[in-house]
């Protein structure tokens, strides 16, 4: 199985700035037929189901913010928020789509500082 | 718009067997993979099974796998999953989730709790 591992844990940034979530891949998720890293980033808040914010790495879901990107390619991947806003705290998954069983990491906890 | 809505979770004594469905609407059911993916209290997000378009493929998280079988009705637009053998560690809110191109998951349904508990 491909294991999938974020860090950090939790994360307090404050409001306005840079939080940045990185997510390492036990194997390559990069498909040499295509070029497509098999790579995506959820949100998750209480109560609530994960929203899909990146897939393919780097491709933003339709109707998420431009302040969330994500970059990285192989077994390196990174979500960055670009200016943190108070909606922005939530738990933050990738998960890889390469084989399965279908695999999330840990998941990070962003709060605010 | 699209739409998933599951029902079926509830208490179980460990053992026991337990269905849930997912009613899906909004898009053209029988062109998309379905899945399940659960969390468990304080846990972080489980990949637990899924089905082909065409009900033809399955594959199961190996923590369920010979426990639980997934079937869909694709006249009726919906999914099913059927737990058998519940333990304790099954304890988990179950989502469905529409399998895009290549299986990221971009619809999700608000989830069903199902708990083991004697």
């Amino acid at each position: 199985d491909i294991v999938m591992t974020q860090s950090p844990d939790s994360l307090a940034v404050s409001l306005g700035e840079r939080a940045t979530i990185n997510c390492k891949s036990s194997q390559n998720l990069l498909y040499s037929s295509n070029n497509k890293n098999y790579l995506a980033w959820y949100q998750q808040k209480p109560g609530q189901p994960p929203r899909l914010l990146i897939y393919w790495a780097s491709t933003r879901e339709s109707g998420v913010p431009d302040r969330f990107s994500g970059s990285g390619s192989g077994t390196d991947f990174t979500l960055t928020i670009s200016s943190l806003q108070a909606e922005d705290v939530a738990l933050y998954y990738c998960q890889q789509y390469y084989n399965t069983p279908f695999t999330f990491g840990q998941g990070t906890k962003l709060e605010i500082k | 718009q699209v739409q998933l809505v599951e029902s079926g979770g509830g208490v179980v004594q460990p053992g026991r067997s337990l269905r849930l469905s997912c009613a899906a609407s909004g898009f053209t059911f029988s062109s998309y993979s379905m899945h399940w993916v659960r969390r468990a209290p304080g846990k972080g997000l489980e990949w637990v099974a899924l089905i082909s378009y065409d009900g033809i493929n399955k594959d199961y998280a190996d923590s369920v796998k010979g426990r639980f079988t997934l079937s869909r009705d694709n006249s009726k637009n919906t999914l099913l999953l059927q737990m058998n053998s519940l333990r304790a560690d099954d304890t988990a809110v179950y989502y469905c989730a529409r399998g895009e191109n290549a299986d990221f998951f971009a619809y999700w349904g608000q989830g069903t709790l199902v708990t083991v508990s004697s």
